[in-house]
């Protein structure tokens, strides 16, 4: 069935690095996907919305130059952090707005 | 701009209680309610939606009501057991232009213990 990949599942880096999570719709397109953050013991907090083909919406607050999003096509988004200092350590997860469907999160630890 | 507050954030209850949680919003123009659950360092697993014309919905010991002239909801959790043991979260669901876009409450953390 419809589903939404993420990867990685967790990652550490180096700080000043950067780290690119993707998430893939499988068999269905997803014209629109919702990235979230979770900060350890805290609810999820909306960052972006990225629709196909166009540029992403970012919540206030939100860094867009430190925090790409790239929607290049309908089963493609991808969220990179950029220069990742150890702040930038959270939980991040996808969720496509067709079907509501998560990915699995990736977990993210800058040292 | 919708918020959306759980209560209690945290609860430890002794095995086979009853128990209900919380959730109340601001903005009764959601489009729909979900709850979710989160084990430790884990994603979400959705439990139960509720879609903006329906009271509640129900799953095994599951059942969740939704009352948006007030802007509640509240997950009854029937027969607990320690594996119920996690983080609940309620979203409300935007509609219109912000069509699926989710608003989440802090979270109860739930303990069961044997």
């Amino acid at each position: 069935g419809a589903v939404v990949s993420q990867h990685p599942s967790w990652v550490i880096c180096k700080s000043g690095t950067s780290v690119k999570i993707e998430c893939r719709s499988l068999d269905f397109q997803a014209t629109t996907m919702f990235w979230y953050r979770q900060f350890p013991k805290q609810s999820l907090m909306l960052m972006a919305t990225s629709n196909e083909g166009s540029k992403a919406t970012y919540e206030q607050g939100v860094e867009k130059d430190k925090f790409l999003i790239n929607h290049a096509s309908l089963t493609l988004s991808t969220l990179t952090v950029t220069s990742a200092h150890p702040e930038d350590s959270s939980f991040y997860i996808c969720r496509a707005r067709e079907g509501g469907f998560f990915g699995q999160g990736t977990r993210l630890t800058v040292v | 701009k919708q918020e959306v507050t759980q209560i209690p954030a945290a609860l430890s209850v002794p095995e086979g209680e009853n128990l209900v949680l919380n959730c109340s919003f601001t903005d009764s123009a959601i489009y729909n309610l979900q709850w979710f659950r989160q084990d430790p360092g884990k994603g979400l697993t959705s439990l139960l939606l509720i879609q903006s014309s329906q009271r509640e919905q129900t799953s095994g010991r599951l059942n969740a009501s939704l009352d948006k002239s007030s802007g509640r909801s509240t997950l009854y959790i029937a027969a607990s057991q320690p594996g119920d043991s996690a983080t609940y979260l309620c979203a409300g669901i935007a509609g219109g232009t912000s069509y699926g876009k989710l608003t989440f409450g802090q979270g109860t953390i739930l303990t069961v213990h044997p």
